[in-house]
């Protein structure tokens, strides 16, 4: 199985300012054939189910604001926040969808307001 | 607007069984490969099971694999899992979840998920 490592566990930001989140893969996610990379991030809000961010790691889903960015390639990912929003306080998961159909997450971080 | 509903959880004991079920609507079920996640309590996501479109194609995480069975009902717009045997560590929410792109396995909607708690 493709073990995911998100860092930090946690991050607490101020209003505004920006976060950023890593996700690390044991082995690359990029599909040579097609020049894809096959990560996907979710935000998630206590009491409520996974919420689809970013797919393809960098591709924003319809309605996600765009301070939310997705980047990266090969086995090395990150999630960007660019002015945190009260909103935004969640756990972020990333998510290989690589190796099927056995897909796996990363660990979580918990993103809270300083 | 596409709506998955689980229900079935519940309390059981070690040894028991449960039958979830994810009643989905707003899409054109028959056409999506369909999974189970799983998160146990204050714990991440863990995949547990997916099925094809036309549900002849199952697969299971090794965790579950011989005790959870993944069917789904495309005249009912339902998707099921039975599990058996079920152990203390099989505490968690589970959530169906709709694989949106056929190219990839990412999970465009997620039901509110049902709580199953294995314990005595």
């Amino acid at each position: 199985d493709i073990v995911m490592t998100q860092s930090p566990d946690s991050l607490a930001v101020s209003l505004g300012e920006r976060a950023t989140i890593t996700c690390k893969s044991s082995q690359s996610v990029l599909y040579s054939s097609n020049n894809k990379n096959y990560l996907a991030w979710y935000q998630q809000k206590p009491g409520q189910p996974p919420k689809l961010l970013i797919s393809w790691a960098s591709t924003r889903e319809s309605g996600v604001p765009d301070r939310f960015s997705g980047s990266g390639s090969g086995t090395d990912f990150t999630l960007t926040i660019s002015s945190l929003q009260a909103a935004d306080v969640a756990i972020y998961y990333c998510q290989q969808y690589y190796d099927t159909p056995g897909v796996t997450f990363g660990q979580g971080t918990r993103v809270e307001i300083k | 607007e596409v709506q998955l509903v689980e229900s079935g959880g519940g309390l059981v004991q070690p040894g028991g069984s449960l039958r979830l079920s994810c009643a989905a609507s707003g899409f054109i079920f028959s056409s999506n490969w369909m999974h189970w996640v799983r998160q146990g309590p204050e714990k991440g996501l863990v995949w547990v099971a997916r099925i094809s479109s036309e549900g002849t194609s199952t697969r299971y995480a090794d965790s579950v694999k011989g005790r959870f069975t993944i069917s789904r009902d495309n005249t009912r717009n339902t998707l099921y899992l039975q599990m058996n045997s079920l152990r203390a560590e099989d505490t968690a929410v589970y959530y169906c979840a709709r694989v949106s792109d056929d190219s990839g396995s990412f999970f465009g909607d997620w039901g509110q998920g049902t709580l199953v708690t294995v314990s005595s």
